[in-house]
């Protein structure tokens, strides 16, 4: 099955610096890369994701590239602000069966000071 | 939450007892997960359902059993509830090839 790989585990940045976490998987037929904000104490909420066609997506301060002869993908916030703070997960589809298995990296905690 | 409840949210048991725990969908999702979170180990697959009465094991599956008799509800039980199996269950939901929308979570002790 496909693993996935998320570093760093931590990040603390300064308020308006950028912040970029990276994430490596094993199933070369996976092709499609959802990164995943979570707060404290609610569920992950979907920040944007990319599929296998595409080596590159933005919205607004939000970027997320993807290498599939490398296999790995990376989300990078510009101009980070408190409110960015939180775990980010990324993830990767199991293609194998056809049913939209999702496999979690570990997450990293995103810490922005002020 | 795309119209994703968890029930109950929070629950305390004793080792040995047997729960269940609830995840109720108002969007008409085919395809619902649930996965545990634990510190260190992100979020793992426990089983998950790709239809009524369509079920399969993901990573994590040992002591878990799973039901859907109905699109809307996914039942998830622990047998036998072990200190183990203390964690924060997510149901998530899916439409084929689109994102996954995650409930609020149910935080379990067993002691």
């Amino acid at each position: 099955g496909e693993n996935v790989e998320q570093h760093p585990s931590t990040l603390s940045v300064q308020e308006g610096d950028s912040a970029v976490i990276k994430c490596t998987y094993s199933d070369s037929a996976s092709n499609y890369f959802p990164w995943y904000k979570q707060e404290l104490g609610k569920g992950p909420q979907l920040i944007i994701d990319i599929r296998s066609n595409v080596g590159e997506k933005k919205d607004q301060r939000i970027a997320v590239t993807l290498n599939k002869t490398a296999k790995h993908f990376s989300l990078h916030i510009t101009e980070t602000q408190p409110e960015d703070s939180a775990v980010y997960f990324c993830a990767a589809r199991d293609s194998g069966g056809s049913n939209y298995k999702l496999t979690f990296g570990k997450g990293t905690l995103l810490t922005v000071n002020p | 939450d795309a119209g994703i409840t968890q029930s109950p949210r929070h629950k305390v048991t004793e080792t040995g007892t047997p729960v269940t725990l609830r995840c109720h969908q108002t969007e008409n999702h085919r395809y619902m997960y649930w996965y545990r979170q634990d510190p260190g180990h992100g979020l793992r697959l426990i089983h998950y359902s790709y239809g009524v009465k369509d079920t399969d094991k993901g990573e994590v599956s040992d002591g878990y059993s799973v039901s859907r008799s109905k699109t809307e509800d996914f039942l998830l039980t622990l047998e036998s509830a072990t200190s183990s199996q203390t964690s924060v269950y997510f149901c998530a939901t899916s439409v084929q090839g689109s994102e996954a929308f995650f409930g609020q979570g149910t935080r379990l002790t067993v002691v």
